[in-house]
């Protein structure tokens, strides 16, 4: 069975860091692409940041790329997104995903970015 | 960036039949596109419904099928349940990770 468990969410000033982590299980982690994708409160669900089941290949939304950075460690079936410069508006439940045929989503982790 | 669009809502009467549709800014959806199909509940994750433009997954209903209707990806819904009230997102990819969602339909079985 499939688990995807994210983790590392909180509350965090406006220029501050967080780190996300999505534990995964079930499936052999390094053969698929993984998404993060995140949901603002109310609103419709938007894609963050890509990366392959490598790990060489990485894209980024407009609105995050320069600030977040996404990573997997293959070793500990683990799926990483630093957040830096966090910005009001990067406020928003953070789902990290499966690819590939159809998607696996995790539960998400709530991110808040408020003074 | 491309704006992938969708109707921001729709209403559909119990046992009928509501098509819902996904547009790109780049032009004409394809299947190279791998329209995607995922339903959200509130306060749940969502789950996908369709793939690869018509594939289902195994917790899919029968009811919903999807497919490209002139130069977009559609998702049909024949015989709407009261439990299928909620939201609708598409998604789209643009070559190697890069992707978009569409800004959701929101579902109203009335």
């Amino acid at each position: 069975e499939v688990q995807l468990v994210e983790s590392g969410g909180g509350l965090e000033r406006p220029g501050g860091s967080l780190r996300l982590s999505c534990a995964a299980s079930g499936f052999p982690f390094s053969s698929y692409a993984m998404s993060w994708v995140r949901q603002a409160p109310g609103k419709g669900l938007e894609w963050v940041s890509g990366i392959s089941g490598s790990g060489d290949t990485t894209h980024y939304a407009d609105s995050v790329r320069g600030r977040f950075t996404i990573s997997r460690d293959n070793s500990r079936n683990t799926l990483h997104l630093q957040m830096n410069l966090l910005k009001a508006e990067d406020t928003a439940l953070y789902y990290c995903a499966k690819e590939v045929g159809a998607w696996y989503w995790g539960q998400g982790t709530p991110v808040t970015v408020s003074s | 960036q491309a704006v992938v669009t969708q109707e921001p809502s729709l209403t559909v009467s119990p046992g009928g039949t509501v098509t819902l549709t996904c547009g790109s800014s780049t032009g004409a959806v394809t299947s190279g596109h791998y329209p995607y199909w995922f339903q959200q509940k509130p306060g749940q994750a969502p789950r996908t419904l369709i793939y690869h433009t018509t594939n289902k997954h195994s917790w899919t209903p029968a009811r919903f099928s999807g497919f490209l209707l002139g130069d977009k990806a559609a998702l049909t819904l024949s015989g709407a349940q009261p439990e299928d009230e909620a939201d609708y997102y598409c998604l789209l990819y643009y070559g190697g990770t890069r992707k978009a969602f569409g800004g959701g339909t929101k579902l109203t079985v009335l």
